[in-house]
């Protein structure tokens, strides 16, 4: 049973550019989260997906968007880039259990 | 609005003594309370859980208490080992529009010494 995993591992952006980034969730879990975490602060929920429809959101701007494929993998894009989306950028997936199980993170640097 | 607070940033604990790591909160409608430990370029991994209905739960080395009344939850990690030296965070699941969202407090750094 593969974990889940997220790529790139790092990425440096230009303020204004558009990134995307992926996940790939845990075997049979049906469930992902992504989660932004700045430094010295804990994660921060952005939304989550369920059977390829959002079915939350936390306090992020629209240019904050996502989705998840019938393969239970999942992106997220951020557009307009600013300096402060400059962060740990993490994704979980859930098997609709309590518990949410996480991949490495990758780390975005805006300039 | 920070509903899940953790007032130390750091704890410094010698090996094989106890460590206690705490946490507060302010929302009383979360259901489950959560402990990830992360360690430096990985993501966080899950330790242990309680239900808001008990008081305590155990696994192997550690144990989480919960005291609803004064919305205060604590892990109890005996004896502590040098592999133990991570970031804790504490964390509490809260349903918004259908999705379950899980509420992190800021951290702890623990340091276990020889």
């Amino acid at each position: 049973e593969t974990g889940v995993t997220q790529s790139p591992t790092h990425l440096i952006k230009t303020r204004g550019q558009q990134v995307t980034l992926r996940c790939s969730s845990q075997s049979g879990h049906n469930t992902v989260s992504w989660y932004q975490q700045a430094l010295g602060q804990g994660p921060q929920f952005i939304f989550q997906y369920y059977r390829e429809e959002e079915n939350g959101r936390g306090n992020f701007p629209p240019r904050f968007s996502g989705l998840q494929f019938p393969n239970y993998s999942s992106e997220l894009n951020v557009n307009a880039l600013e300096l402060d989306d400059s962060a740990l950028y993490l994704c979980a997936s859930s098997p609709g259990t309590v518990e949410a199980f996480f991949g490495q993170g990758t780390r975005l640097t805006v300039v | 609005d920070q509903q899940v607070k953790q007032n130390s940033p750091s704890l410094s604990v010698q090996e094989g003594r106890i460590s206690i790591l705490n946490c507060d909160y302010t929302n009383s409608m979360f259901d489950y309370f959560l402990w990830y430990k992360k360690y430096p370029a990985e993501g966080p991994t899950f330790l242990i859980s309680i239900s808001s209905i008990k008081d305590k739960n155990e696994d192997g080395r550690f144990t989480v208490f919960l005291n609803k009344s004064a919305k205060h939850l604590s892990l109890h990690i005996v004896p502590s080992q040098p592999g133990d030296s991570a970031v804790y965070f504490c964390a509490a699941l809260s349903l918004i529009q259908g999705a379950q969202k899980l509420v992190f407090g800021q951290g702890t750094r623990l340091t276990i010494n020889p």
